[in-house]
């Protein structure tokens, strides 16, 4: 069974400043996906950026950026230039290659952005 | 793009009575539906798989005459708490994929989820 792991329950950034955010997961699937979303307070589930497992080249998404880490089962995400809007629930998410779509989510961190 | 629509965004009820809760594909047509059950300040924990046509697939622990899913049609999953409690209180949110669109690059689309309150 797979499972994914955010080992950070909270963490709080100032304004125009860079926030990592840790993530790790286990699985012996050597075809997978990996995703970071958002949550806001309005609760809507907000897709941030996907990885795919075959692909060596760390995914970017203007400010988002991920650090993927194959062999180590790891995957963080970094926040650039952090704006007040950023401020959510953010969860790592585990997604199996093939026709289950099924995804397994981490289960969060919460992070405040502070001006 | 793809929307996912869930209706009704709250709901309050007397302890007993049965909720249904729709998700709609607005514009695709889902042959897979997910429904999620959400605790405040917790992770979304998968309920069950709805499948069009078929009978949908619960994951360990979820009582499935207790929470009732039909999916009917390729653009309409309903999930049914039945005889609903307190303990039944909680955030769902529905979540369907393009099925025209690769796995990992169209990912699931969200509703915008419902909260059950049961008095």
């Amino acid at each position: 069974a797979q499972t994914v792991t955010q080992s950070q329950p909270e963490m709080s950034v100032q304004e125009a400043e860079t926030v990592t955010l840790s993530c790790t997961y286990d699985t012996s699937e050597s075809n997978y996906y990996l995703f970071w979303y958002k949550q806001p307070p309005s609760r809507q589930m907000i897709l941030v950026i996907r990885q795919e497992a075959y692909k060596q080249q760390n995914a970017t998404e203007n400010r988002f950026s991920v650090n993927f880490q194959k062999a180590a089962k790891s995957f963080s995400l970094k926040i650039s230039d952090s704006q007040l809007g950023d401020t959510a629930m953010y969860f790592c998410a585990f997604m199996k290659g093939g026709s289950t779509d099924k995804l397994i989510f981490g289960t969060g961190t919460r992070l405040q952005v502070f001006p | 793009g793809a929307v996912v629509s869930q209706h009704p965004s709250w709901v309050i009820c007397k302890s007993g009575t049965s909720v249904k809760i729709e998700c709609r594909s607005l514009d695709f047509q889902a042959t897979t539906m997910f429904w999620y059950r959400q605790f405040p300040k917790q992770s979304l924990m998968l309920m069950a798989t709805s499948n069009e046509g078929s009978k949908a697939t619960y994951e360990q622990g979820v009582e499935k005459d207790k929470f009732l899913i039909n999916h009917a049609s390729l653009t309409l999953s309903t999930l049914t708490v039945t005889s609903a409690h307190p303990e039944d209180s909680s955030f769902y949110i529905c979540s369907a994929r393009d099925p025209t669109g690769q796995a990992g690059i169209s990912p699931q689309h969200f509703g915008d989820g419902t909260r059950l309150s049961i008095l």
